[in-house]
């Protein structure tokens, strides 16, 4: 069945580092790709998507390419901010209407000042 | 334009017991999905609605369900509580055009604890 793989965290950083979180998919067809955060307390947010391969998905600094030769949508941002610290969550949804979304186990990111 | 509400935020059931958790999607909005966040298992899929009707589901035992409303609101019930029930419930609402489904938001969660 279709999976994600990222990273094992946590990610510890300090603030203005670069950041890169790797995500792996397996999955048949075309699936679009997703990054959640959630913060401490909080539900998912979407970060950001991609729907097709070489697509790049970009928000709030943060950005991340579908593969589709590596299989791959690696999350990366210049320079993180202390704000930045939460779990990342990368994702995939064959889009079919009533599909779920098939997450990895998440990344935890602490960025310090 | 509201979000995805989720109530209660907040839950403490005692082994055995049931509890019904709520969602409200955004207006407009008529498909439900659920969710279940462990330390352990992580974000895994337990079932959609969409008009009323479940279309997927995910692998829950049956303990697990859940129903949709005629406003699109949907609850989803846990019977005989387990200690490993704890989690944080999340609902997500989403659009659907023809065979596509158009990524929806999640709701804030219901933090279930069973003791």
């Amino acid at each position: 069945g279709d999976s994600v793989t990222q990273m094992e965290g946590p990610v510890t950083l300090s603030e203005e580092a670069f950041l890169t979180i790797n995500c792996t998919y397996t999955a048949t067809g075309y699936p679009s790709l997703f990054w959640y955060v959630q913060y401490p307390g909080e539900g998912l947010q979407l970060l950001l998507k991609a729907t097709k391969a070489d697509d790049k998905g970009s928000n709030k600094g943060f950005e991340a390419t579908y593969r589709k030769e590596t299989t791959s949508f690696h999350l990366e941002k210049g320079s993180v901010q202390v704000s930045d610290s939460a779990v990342y969550f990368c994702a995939l949804s064959a889009g079919q209407a009533g599909t779920a979304l098939i997450f990895g186990k998440g990344t935890t990111l602490s960025v310090s000042s | 334009k509201a979000g995805v509400t989720q109530t209660p935020r907040y839950l403490i059931k005692t082994r055995g017991q049931q509890v019904t958790l709520s969602c409200s999607p955004i207006s407009g909005h008529r498909s439900v999905s659920w969710y279940q966040q462990t330390p352990g298992q992580g974000l895994q899929f337990l079932f959609e609605y969409f008009s009323e009707t479940q279309r997927n589901k995910g692998n829950f035992p049956g303990r697990f369900s859940g129903r949709q409303f005629s406003n699109s609101r949907s609850e989803m019930n846990v019977s005989t509580l387990e200690l490993g029930d704890s989690a944080l419930y999340l609902c997500a609402s989403s659009q659907t055009f023809g065979d596509r489904q158009v990524l929806g938001t999640f709701g804030s969660g219901t933090r279930l604890t069973v003791v």
